[in-house]
């Protein structure tokens, strides 16, 4: 089955309020990255976080990685109608593979 | 200056047909990817290319055939085209580390 799903699924806020997108795996992970997806359009790289990191920070973004829980988690601070998208986690295997197993996305819609 | 592009970005099509997608990526990356997303947005890797070498070839069936003349390109023919072949399909290409990938647009396949 897939490495990674999204929770929740959609997610609905008002702008200026905080959102937080969790995803879990089931196996181990060289690293983790996060997507956004805007309808209609191809994903864009959000940010890496690599399974020895457990915090990372990009602008408004955070993310944080649990290795013994599975687990990442993707906040948004002081979110802005720019940031409805759906919003996908990616796992890499271990060293030398190729290949990212992506999640099932969280639908985010901020509302003006 | 489009870094990945794909054409074309749509393609209606009846089944039975055989048609082609291609990929373009100006990055000067060594590894180009094909996913294919369903309605529900989940993205699955169908094929991974490293410097023209076929690295990754997912349980896809064998009516899709990837070719990659050379590094900066990687076509995808699909041969007897079936319904459940409509879907949006990705290109992505990722640098020697294989860590962050850059996504194409899309293109939208509907087959009638």
């Amino acid at each position: 089955s897939q490495q990674g799903e999204e929770d929740p699924q959609a997610l609905s806020i008002q702008e200026g309020e905080n959102a937080t997108m969790n995803c879990s795996y089931k196996t181990s992970i060289n690293n983790l990255q996060w997507y956004r997806q805007n309808s209609g359009r191809g994903l864009v790289h959000l940010i890496l976080i690599r399974s020895n990191e457990r915090e990372k920070h990009s602008g408004r973004l955070r993310v944080t990685l649990d290795t013994s829980k599975k687990s990442s988690s993707l906040l948004i601070t002081a979110s802005r109608a720019a940031d409805t998208a759906s919003y996908f986690c990616a796992t890499g295997g271990t060293s030398g593979t190729y290949k990212y197993i992506f999640g099932t996305g969280t639908r985010l819609k901020v509302l003006a | 200056d489009t870094a990945v592009s794909q054409t074309p970005k749509y393609l209606v099509t009846q089944m039975g047909n055989d048609k082609s997608i291609k990929c373009e990526q100006n990055l000067g990356h060594d590894t180009m990817y094909w996913y294919k997303q369903d309605s529900k947005k989940f993205l699955k890797i169908m094929f991974s290319y490293n410097n023209k070498e076929l690295i990754i070839n997912e349980t896809v069936p064998n009516r899709f055939s990837p070719k990659s003349p050379d590094k900066a390109h990687l076509n995808l023919h699909i041969n007897s085209l079936e319904l459940g072949d409509s879907a949006v399909y990705f290109c992505a290409s990722s640098d020697y580390d294989q860590e962050t990938q850059y996504f194409g647009p899309g293109t939208r396949l509907l087959v009638l």
